[in-house]
């Protein structure tokens, strides 16, 4: 059974910085691409980053660019994103998610086939 | 604004068929690249439902179909069910902004 679990969130002041973490079972980890995502309260969602099977290639929305950090240790099976300078338009709900096939590694061909349950983010002062 | 359009609500009664657009512009849809879609009920994460513009994964009924055309793209829900009130989330690629993006989502009210 494919499992994500999300860990990490929590209250952060303006400006200040936090790091998600998504440990993964189930599936191969080191043959899939893999997503950071985001919802806002009562907003839809958004995609916030993407990191290619072997951590060699990322990508970022411009949203978030500069500010945040994919990476992923595939020896622990977990993925990363360090989240820096963090604005109150940064709270959400952050979800981590495997992309749907293993030849994809860019948002060009990207869908995600399982998310994990997701950790709340809230930056406020 | 959401790159790709959908309507914030549909309903249909039990049994109905209901349809969801998503419409794009020719950085995204229009320039051939795949649609998906997502159900998310209140409080959980999306699940896929339909990717590659109309396959379904496994587990997910034949009820539920997906189409594109041109600049736009479709959910179809057939035999509509209590159970299939929902938000939907549309998602493609825009090369404008070189990112993956979604629609702002529907609701669907089984009525």
């Amino acid at each position: 059974e494919v499992q994500l679990v999300e860990s990490g969130g929590g209250l952060v002041q303006p400006g200040g910085s936090l790091r998600l973490s998504c440990t993964i079972s189930g599936f191969t980890f080191d043959t899939y691409a893999m997503s950071w995502l985001r919802q806002a309260p009562g907003k839809g969602l958004e995609w916030v980053a993407l990191i290619s099977d072997d951590g060699g290639v990322t990508y970022f929305a411009d949203s978030v660019k500069g500010r945040f950090a994919i990476s992923r240790d595939n020896s622990e099976n977990t993925l990363f994103l360090q989240m820096n300078y963090l604005r109150a338009e940064d709270t959400a709900i952050y979800y981590c998610a495997k992309l749907g096939n293993t030849y994809c590694d860019s948002p060009g061909c990207a869908n995600f086939d399982f998310w994990g349950q997701g950790t709340r983010v809230t930056v406020s002062s | 604004q959401s790159v790709l359009t959908q309507p914030p609500s549909v309903s249909g009664a039990p049994g109905q068929r209901v349809t969801i657009s998503c419409t794009g512009g020719s950085s995204n849809i229009g320039a051939g690249y795949d649609v998906h879609w997502y159900q998310q009920f209140p409080g959980t994460a999306p699940k896929l439902l339909i990717y590659g513009n109309k396959n379904r994964p496994s587990g997910v009924p034949d009820r539920i179909s997906g189409s594109r055309s041109g600049t736009s793209a479709s959910l179809a829900i057939t035999g509509l069910q209590a159970e299939d009130e929902a938000d939907y989330y549309c998602q493609s690629f825009d090369s404008s902004l070189s990112a993956s993006v979604f629609g702002g989502g529907t609701k669907l009210t089984v009525l």
